[in-house]
């Protein structure tokens, strides 16, 4: 069963729009949060994270939501760019007696059109 | 350019080649993970390794047998390989191993056929 789950596969946006990314997660010890981007033939890279004790995390054009009590988070980018295109994953995390355990989504494909 | 760097790209073989998978890490990093993901799936973590030390192995098959002989290197041997077991082979690397917020480096992967 899915601890962590991008319930979208795509999501198709114009440029200068807003992009939402949504993750739902479903293990309410999750302490950390992060989402990472990847291009196509390239490894997934790290954008932007929360920890659990804050609701909200800003990065430029990148901002990230948590909601605990929804166990719900959200990618917003504004304004998108063509080069924001990509494969856009959610990951929790569980520090469990010292040992971490990295759990991601399937991911949601985002493209920007002109 | 990535920090992290594996080899192959691309990997075809057949379910009863041997094959080893390399990753090279030039960030200093102390802790390597191999991660595999199949189509439509998550990512799923497989080894993790800190200091050179295995500590982490997900109920992988023994068919995956990973070595790391340094702090920058990380191989995955393979043998008899199933069809099923055709996915893409992520290999990343954390400053540290065992805080909630370790942020990893990717390479690129290896994209790996199984006939």
């Amino acid at each position: 069963d899915q601890q962590v789950k991008q319930n979208s596969p795509s999501l198709s946006v114009q440029e200068g729009r807003i992009s939402i990314l949504n993750c739902d997660y479903t293990n309410s010890m999750f302490d950390y949060f992060l989402w990472y981007k990847k291009y196509p033939a390239e490894g997934p890279t790290f954008l932007i994270s929360i920890s659990s004790i804050k609701d909200k995390n800003e990065d430029g054009r990148f901002t990230v939501f948590l909601n605990k009590s929804a166990k719900h988070l959200s990618l917003h980018i504004v304004p998108s760019q063509p080069g924001d295109s990509a494969v856009y994953f959610c990951a929790a995390s569980l520090t469990l007696y010292n040992t971490d355990k990295l759990i991601f989504g399937t991911g949601t494909r985002l493209q920007v059109f002109p | 350019e990535t920090g992290v760097t594996q080899t192959p790209r691309h990997l075809v073989m057949g379910m009863t080649n041997k094959k080893s998978l390399k990753c090279e890490q030039h960030l200093g990093h102390n802790a390597m993970y191999w991660y595999k993901q199949s189509a439509k799936k998550p990512l799923e973590l497989m080894f993790v390794y800190s200091l050179e030390e295995r500590v982490e192995n997900n109920s992988v098959p023994s068919r995956f047998s990973p070595e790391c002989p340094n702090s920058s290197h990380l191989f995955l041997h393979l043998h008899t390989l199933q069809p099923e077991d055709s996915a893409l082979y992520l290999c990343a690397s954390s400053q540290d191993w065992g805080s909630s917020s370790e942020k990893l480096f990717f390479g690129s992967g290896t994209q790996l056929s199984v006939l």
